[in-house]
């Protein structure tokens, strides 16, 4: 079966970076473009930017330009969104999530979420 | 990017009661418009996909219709495992923004 499984919750200081695996199995890595969203505590989903496993392009929400990186590992199945000059506002869980087919669709399988805290 | 609205924020409502969850976009989006179910603590669920697909093995209970800029989810009887809060989302064009979440809670 299809599993997304994320690395544990970080404690991070402000201005520092994070770096968030999911590792996926159960389907060919490759077929399935991966979108990260986050959810910041008692807020609404956030959507952050896409990454093509297959080819490596990826696109980011405008307000993660310059700040995120997204990247795969093909000989592990995973996919990483590191985030850069962390503030208070970025402490929120961080899910990633498989699209059903490639292009635009909707989201069918998600992570188990990461929670980043941002604290001095 | 595409703004997507929501409405009500919250609902309340009892078992069994019949309850439409509405979502507005700013600029057509037909059909790409998905449904989704988060419980605390939990990722969501995918429920409904090209605005009226229902996802498999998600209850025949759920059903989404709508085109242009206007779609809804119905839930046609309500059960006591389907109090969550709920999210619209849009994927016609990179942003693929949620709406803000409807919290669908016991009356």
């Amino acid at each position: 079966q299809v599993n997304l499984v994320q690395s544990g919750a970080e404690v991070k200081k402000p201005g520092a970076s994070v770096k968030v695996s999911c590792t996926t199995s159960g389907y060919t890595f490759s077929s399935h473009y991966l979108h990260w969203v986050r959810q910041a505590p008692g807020q609404g989903l956030e959507w952050m930017g896409i990454i093509n496993p297959s080819g490596s392009s990826t696109r980011y929400a405008q307000k993660f330009q310059g700040r995120v990186s997204m990247t795969r590992d093909t000989s592990t199945s995973t996919v990483y969104m590191e985030l850069s000059s962390l503030r208070s506002d970025d402490t929120a869980v961080y899910y990633c999530a498989r699209i059903r087919y490639n292009g635009y669709d909707a989201l069918d399988y998600w992570g188990q979420g990461t929670l980043v805290t941002v604290s001095s | 990017d595409i703004q997507m609205t929501q409405s009500p924020s919250t609902l309340s409502a009892s078992v069994g009661d019949r309850v439409t969850i509405h979502c507005r976009a700013n600029q057509s989006i037909s059909p790409s418009l998905a449904w989704y179910q988060q419980k605390p603590g939990k990722a969501p669920k995918l429920l409904i996909h090209k605005a009226s697909s229902l996802e498999s093995g998600v209850p025949s209970r759920f059903s989404g219709s709508g085109s242009g800029t206007d779609f809804t989810l119905t839930i046609s009887s309500l059960q006591p495992d389907d109090f969550a809060t709920y999210y619209c989302q849009q994927y016609d064009s990179y942003g693929f923004t949620f709406g803000q979440g409807t919290n669908l809670e016991i009356k």
